[in-house]
This record gives structure tokens, C-alpha cells and sequence, in this order.
């Protein structure tokens, strides 16, 4: 079973620039949600998509993010436009509950943003 | 305020030991606690989930640990290798709230 990908790796873009991250979740995985983890400190939640819905975007920094799922499949997140402290990794996870409501996320290699 | 905290320094264990990390929190009122494991250009991976209700589980050479009333969950590993070394996260689930991430704590264990 192949697991959470994301694409790409890294990206290094200038200030001002738009950059779109991509993550496909495992098959079947209902849950999808990025996180964004700035060196130093703690994996901070971004938002958290159901399917095709967003269930929860109360951690998008701002409105130069904006993410979307289409077809309840992968998703991608654009930063437009970019600012320096938009740097940083950037995780994709994907999960399903269990019958008691559980849940265990698995994430994607991250995308590495670098904003000069 | 609401925070959960891990050691930020390095944890360095002889190898064959037991390593200790813990993971405090505050203001929170957890469903169940995760512990994964992240390992330098890698995403993190799961490795326990503890509930509430539940005061120890265990996993082969891992054991976690969960004091609601300390508001505290340790995570051991006992007969330590090498290859265990890494950053551990601790995440916490709230109800009110989406996972709630510690920094991670980077225990090396030298042979």
C-alpha cells in the first residue's frame, strides 16, 4: 500500500512569488490535513479537509493560502503571494477513524519551502 | 494558557539503556495522547496512542505512560539502540481542538 506522498520535496521561490504544494493521501483515507512546522517549533496545524469539505481551516495563517480538494482525492495548497515567513515544512496526513473514534495519522516526507 | 512541552534538549543514552522522554501538558483535556517518531527529512510516524482511561501500554521495546492527574505522559524504551535514535513528538487530542503537537524531544543513543 503505497503512503501519503507529496510533491515537491523542495521549492525555493522569491518573495512575491505563488507557490502550490501537492499531497495524495493513502486510498480510501477520508481525513486529509496539512500542517506546517516552522525550524525550532512545534508541527502547527493548517486546516483539515473530509473528503472534498473543509472541515476545519481555523490554522490557515491567512488568506494567501488557499487549499483545495477536489474530487475528495489529493490536494494541494497554494501560498499566494509568498512571504519570507512562510518558510518551512510542510506536512500532509491522511487518516480514517476507527469504530471508537480514533484516529492515526500518516504523514507525507513534508515539502520543504524556502521564501528568499 | 494551554501548552504541551517536551524537553528541548537532547537526550543523550548509553546504548543498551532505558531513555525516558517526557511530554507535559496544560489547560488541555485530553481524549488520548500519540507518540510518533520523525527522523530528519522524513515526516513523523506513529508509534503509540494512549486513552484517557488507560494508565500504560506497550509496544515490544516501547511503553508509554499516561498520568492524567500529573498531566503528563512518559515514553520509554528500553534496551536502547542506535537506531533508535531520533526526534520524538508527543500529540495530544483535545476534543475542542485539532492534534495538539509538542516540539519533539532528539534522543541519541551512542553505542
Amino acid at each position: 500500500e503505497a503512503g501519503v506522498t507529496q510533491f515537491p520535496s523542495h521549492s525555493v521561490i522569491e518573495k512575491g512569488q505563488t507557490v502550490t504544494l501537492r499531497c495524495d493521501p493513502i486510498s480510501g483515507h477520508d481525513n486529509l490535513y496539512w500542517y506546517r512546522r516552522v525550524m525550532g517549533k512545534e508541527i502547527k496545524f493548517l486546516l483539515h479537509f473530509v473528503k472534498e469539505s473543509k472541515q476545519d481551516e481555523s490554522g490557515m495563517p491567512n488568506n494567501r493560502f488557499l487549499a483545495e480538494r477536489t474530487g475528495g482525492t489529493y490536494s494541494t495548497l497554494k501560498v499566494q503571494p509568498a512571504e519570507l515567513e512562510d518558510s518551512g515544512v510542510y506536512f500532509c496526513a491522511s487518516s480514517q477513524q476507527d469504530r471508537g473514534g480514533y484516529e492515526t495519522q500518516y504523514f507525507g516526507p513534508g515539502t520543504r519551502l524556502l521564501v528568499l | 494558557s494551554q501548552k504541551i512541552e517536551q524537553n528541548s534538549e537532547a537526550l543523550n543514552i548509553q546504548e543498551g539503556k532505558t531513555a525516558t522522554l517526557t511530554c507535559n501538558y496544560t489547560n488541555y483535556s485530553p481524549a488520548y495522547l500519540q507518540w510518533y517518531r520523525q527522523d530528519p527529512g522524513r515526516g513523523p510516524v506513529f508509534l503509540l496512542l494512549i486513552r484517557e482511561n488507560e494508565k500504560e501500554k506497550r509496544k515490544e521495546r516501547l511503553k508509554v505512560t499516561f498520568d492524567t492527574t500529573l498531566k503528563q505522559s512518559l515514553f520509554h524504551i528500553t534496551a536502547s539502540q542506535p537506531a533508535d535514535s531520533a526526534t520524538y513528538l508527543c500529540a495530544l487530542k483535545d476534543s475542542n481542538y485539532q492534534l495538539i503537537w509538542g516540539a519533539g524531544t532528539k534522543l541519541i543513543i551512542k553505542p
